[in-house]
């Protein structure tokens, strides 16, 4: 069975601009969520996507948005790129409902915000 | 506010050391508790995990005991091998009601020595 694929892998913008993340979870699986890891903060907790709705959310400005499609799959977008925005961001399916159990995470895709 | 606080490392061991992992939390509620750990180059992956008091998750020769009392979820493992060389994160997941709240630790990073 495929794990789950992030694309790009690694990009690159400038502040002002947008980036959109792409996140194949594994086949069967139905929540997604999403992960931001930089080396100050650590990991934190993006928000969460379940049967296409967004089922949770971690403490993120409305810059971040997502969205998840009828097949799983499941965009993060970043909209007005700041520095800080600067960082490893993780994708992870579920096959349960419960968070609880366990999540496959993805490699990652790295952004580089100049 | 929630929040989970591992050793800071990093942690330098010989091949078969004994090997323990500092991680306390701090929770309004009643969480799960969970051991991840992040290979060079790869996402992560969960170690094991615990849902309620005096639980103990293990797998690949580490365990974690859940301590409410202590409020502590410490990661050992007998002799460790070159292998386990990675960063190893604690975190907990907690419910509030029909959501849920997900915190990491700032990970530690592991490198052991032939």
């Amino acid at each position: 069975k495929a794990g789950v694929t992030q694309t790009p892998r690694y990009l690159i913008k400038t502040r002002g601009q947008q980036v959109t993340l792409s996140c194949s979870p594994i086949s069967g699986h139905r929540s997604v969520s999403w992960y931001q890891q930089t080396p100050g903060q650590g990991l934190q907790f993006l928000f969460e996507y379940f049967s296409e709705t967004q089922r949770n959310k971690g403490n993120f400005p409305g810059r971040f948005s997502g969205r998840q499609f009828s097949n799983s799959r499941s965009e993060m977008n970043v909209s007005t790129l700041e520095l800080g925005d600067s960082a490893l961001y993780l994708c992870a399916s579920s096959a349960s409902t419960s968070i609880v159990d366990t999540q496959y995470f993805g490699p990652g895709t790295r952004l580089t915000v100049l | 506010g929630d929040s989970v606080t591992q050793m800071e490392g990093p942690v330098t061991l010989s091949e078969e050391a004994f090997l323990t992992i500092n991680c306390t939390y701090t929770a309004t509620g009643y969480p799960s508790l969970f051991w991840y750990v992040q290979y060079p180059g790869e996402g992560l992956q969960l170690l094991l995990k615990a849902t309620k008091a005096d639980d103990k998750g293990s797998n690949k020769g580490f365990e974690a005991t859940y301590r409410k009392e202590t409020t502590s979820f410490h990661l050992e493992k007998g002799s460790v091998q070159v292998s386990d060389s990675a960063v190893y994160f604690c975190a907990l997941i907690l419910r509030m009601g029909s959501n849920y709240k997900l915190t990491f630790g700032k990970g530690t990073l592991l490198t052991v020595n032939p």
